[in-house]
């Protein structure tokens, strides 16, 4: 069975200063996997994918991502925070369906972001 | 353009009782899956529909059912609610050409009393 890890349940950043959010999963073929964040009381937007290819993505709101294999990582990162990016986010690997479409996607528990001023 | 539209926000219910969640997909979306997401967690795949029928599902009891319209809206019912069921519940679409890219609506926020 898939799974996602977050090994970090929080995380506190100054605003400016570099970030990366760990994210490991297991899976047992080629995987599609997200990043998405949530702000307080919202849904999720997505931020980058990965589907194959560059193992090294890029995103909305200056975020990229690298892919792994040989970690089974997929670590999200942006070279200077800003205030606005505290939110929740969270890691999540699909699949094409076996039948054509979309999968269900599995969710880490997520890694919340706090931005000190 | 619309993005996923979900209805309602918001909803009391009591134990026992029943409840329809409903969702919009974004304009040309044909496929829609629903989360369930309890405070401080996760979402967790409940179903997809796709073609009007459950194609996948989760790890979710019978009580958990669901229906999509030709249109591709979609409905989420759950019968004899558990004080466990309270969650915001998420709804994303997708089209079924593309790779798995879902879209994500604001959700409805379930409290089973």
């Amino acid at each position: 069975a898939q799974s996602v890890t977050q090994p970090d349940i929080h995380i506190t950043v100054s605003e400016g200063a570099s970030l990366e959010l760990r994210c490991n999963y297991s899976y047992g073929a080629t995987p599609y996997l997200f990043w998405y964040v949530q702000s307080p009381g919202q849904g999720l937007q997505l931020l980058l994918k990965y589907f194959s290819g560059d193992t090294l993505v890029q995103g909305i709101k200056g975020f990229e991502a690298e892919f792994k294999r040989s970690q089974s990582s997929f670590n999200l990162r942006k070279p200077s925070v800003h205030w606005s990016d505290a939110a929740e986010y969270f890691c999540a690997v699909g699949a094409e369906y076996s039948g054509g479409g979309a999968d269900g996607l599995t969710f880490g528990k997520g890694t919340h972001l706090i931005i000190q001023p | 353009d619309a993005g996923v539209t979900q209805s309602p926000t918001h909803l009391i219910k009591t134990r026992g009782q029943q409840v329809t969640l409903r969702c919009s997909p974004k304009s040309g979306h044909d496929t829609v899956s629903w989360y369930q997401q309890a405070l401080g967690q996760g979402p967790q795949f409940i179903f997809q529909y796709y073609e009007e029928e459950e194609r996948q599902r989760g790890n979710f009891p019978d009580r958990f059912s669901g229906h999509q319209f030709p249109n591709y809206s979609s409905e989420l019912n759950v019968n004899a609610l558990l004080l466990g069921d309270s969650a915001l519940y998420l709804c994303a679409s997708s089209l079924v050409t593309t790779k798995n890219i879902q879209y994500f609506g604001a959700g409805t926020r379930l409290s089973v009393l």
